[in-house]
């Protein structure tokens, strides 16, 4: 099957614009989770969900980062009046249950950009 | 809060050779999993292998093994016969709870 799909790849955003990253999971899994990743550094945890609870949202930034997956299914990751701090690859990854420390599928990536 | 230390920014070694990387963590919980994950150039972060800190005996996958020290905190992953795939980076991550904190990775680069 497909594997965890990201779109857009790519993001370049004017500071201050709102912006809106979707994370498809694989099919079937119950844990999704979203990472920030700065150049040369490792992924930084910002949020979690099981289905459609977000059980953590612990590492997100600040009240400008939202995340949400409201089915349970597909994900979206909104940043408000994007900073230039906020330039990172964002990953999201799924697995069967992240309560019991399943592999983590990842994406791709979205990299954004912020001028 | 957890902290994961990878120590080596950067490692290099000849093809069919063995490489052992570094991790450090800190934690002050019993429970929880460790694991190392590879990220090509440009491509998707995959998992290596995985441990739960309960269990003493050293996780195994293939080529890859891991040194697990629980009471000093280190766990370290050994590559051996290395090959050309190999090359990526490499990130420690410890796991509790749903939440993984990373390492800063090391650059892995193998030489023919």
């Amino acid at each position: 099957g497909a594997g965890v799909s990201q779109s857009p790849r790519y993001k370049v955003a004017k500071r201050g614009q709102d912006v809106a990253l979707r994370c498809d999971p694989i099919s079937g899994h119950v844990s999704l989770f979203w990472y920030q990743q700065a150049l040369g550094q490792g992924p930084e945890f910002l949020t979690y969900f099981q289905n459609e609870a977000q059980l953590d949202k612990s590492g997100l930034p600040s009240d400008r980062f939202f995340a949400e997956r409201p089915e349970g299914s597909v994900s979206t990751l909104k940043i408000q009046r994007t900073q230039q701090e906020d330039s990172a690859v964002y990953l999201c990854a799924s697995s069967l249950d992240g309560g019991r420390a399943n592999e983590q599928y990842f994406g791709p990536g979205t990299r954004l950009t912020v001028t | 809060a957890q902290t994961v230390t990878q120590s080596q920014p950067e490692m290099s070694v000849q093809e069919a050779e063995t490489v052992t990387l570094s991790c450090t963590y800190d934690t002050s919980e019993s429970d929880y999993y460790l694991f190392w994950y590879k990220q090509p150039p440009s491509r998707q972060m995959i998992l290596v292998i995985r441990q739960e800190a309960y269990k003493q005996q050293n996780a195994t996958e293939n080529r890859f093994s891991v040194n697990f020290q629980k009471a000093a905190k280190s766990f370290s992953l050994k590559i051996s016969d290395s090959q050309l795939g190999d090359a990526a980076m490499y990130f420690c991550a410890y796991w509790r709870a749903g939440k993984s904190t990373f390492g800063d990775g090391t650059t892995l680069t193998v030489k023919p």
